[in-house]
């Protein structure tokens, strides 16, 4: 099946650092990518869809200057966490989806636990 | 704007026993249903889908959903619990004008008990 492969698992730095979380399809080519981010016990919510070779598209709210997403291949995308702070600890999950035509599902990375200091 | 809603935070069965999962939708158009299992610290697993067709739709590790479109509903069903069934299930949709975009219910956690 579609696997998709996100890293790292976990990170824990100090507040002022940018983390870069990747996200890659390993067995198949994702034209699109998802980035999301979940809190403790709640439901998941969509930051962000990842195009490759062009521009995110970015949900209501979310700020692009500061979750920086780049796709730059069909297999991979990576979101950028800029000069992160404690309120941007969270778990953040990517997902991708495979082919066109019939509605397919996403496949989803393991996701990134993200501890600010 | 599409919603969905999973009205129970909670459901405990006894290993052994049925267990069903509810979800209901509010969509315009035709609905693109999704069910996935998210493990502790772990990303979401795809279980079933229902896109058209027959209404009973069977996927992993002996998971099946009902769509039923004048209930507008799509509740997840197991004959038989397992321990190892255990865990967060998410209930999400897809519409037609809502390009790629899943929209989750708020998961309900599943505790299968011996």
């Amino acid at each position: 099946g579609a696997v998709v492969s996100q890293h790292p698992s976990r990170v824990i730095c100090k507040s002022g650092t940018s983390v870069k979380i990747e996200c890659r399809s390993l067995d198949f080519q994702a034209t699109t990518m998802f980035w999301y981010r979940q809190f403790p016990k709640q439901s998941l919510m969509l930051m962000a869809t990842s195009n490759e070779g062009s521009k995110a598209t970015y949900e209501q709210g979310v700020e692009k200057d500061k979750f920086l997403i780049n796709h730059a291949s069909l297999t991979l995308s990576t979101l950028t966490v800029t000069s992160a702070h404690p309120e941007d600890s969270s778990f953040y999950i990517c997902s991708a989806r495979d082919g066109a035509g019939e509605v397919q599902p996403q496949h989803f990375g393991d996701g990134t636990r993200l501890s600010i200091l | 704007a599409q919603s969905v809603a999973q009205p129970e935070d909670q459901v405990k069965v006894a290993e052994g026993n049925p267990l069903t999962v509810k979800c209901t939708y509010s969509v315009s158009g035709n609905p693109y249903l999704f069910w996935y299992v998210q493990y502790p610290n772990r990303g979401l697993q795809f279980l079933l889908k229902y896109i058209t067709g027959d209404n009973l739709v069977k996927g992993s590790y002996g998971f099946e959903a009902e769509f039923n479109k004048s209930q507008t509903s799509f509740h997840l069903k197991k004959p038989s619990a397992l321990v190892s069934d255990s865990a967060l299930y998410f209930c999400a949709v897809r519409w037609g004008g809502g390009g790629n975009k899943l929209t989750f219910g708020t998961g309900t956690q599943l505790k299968v008990e011996l």
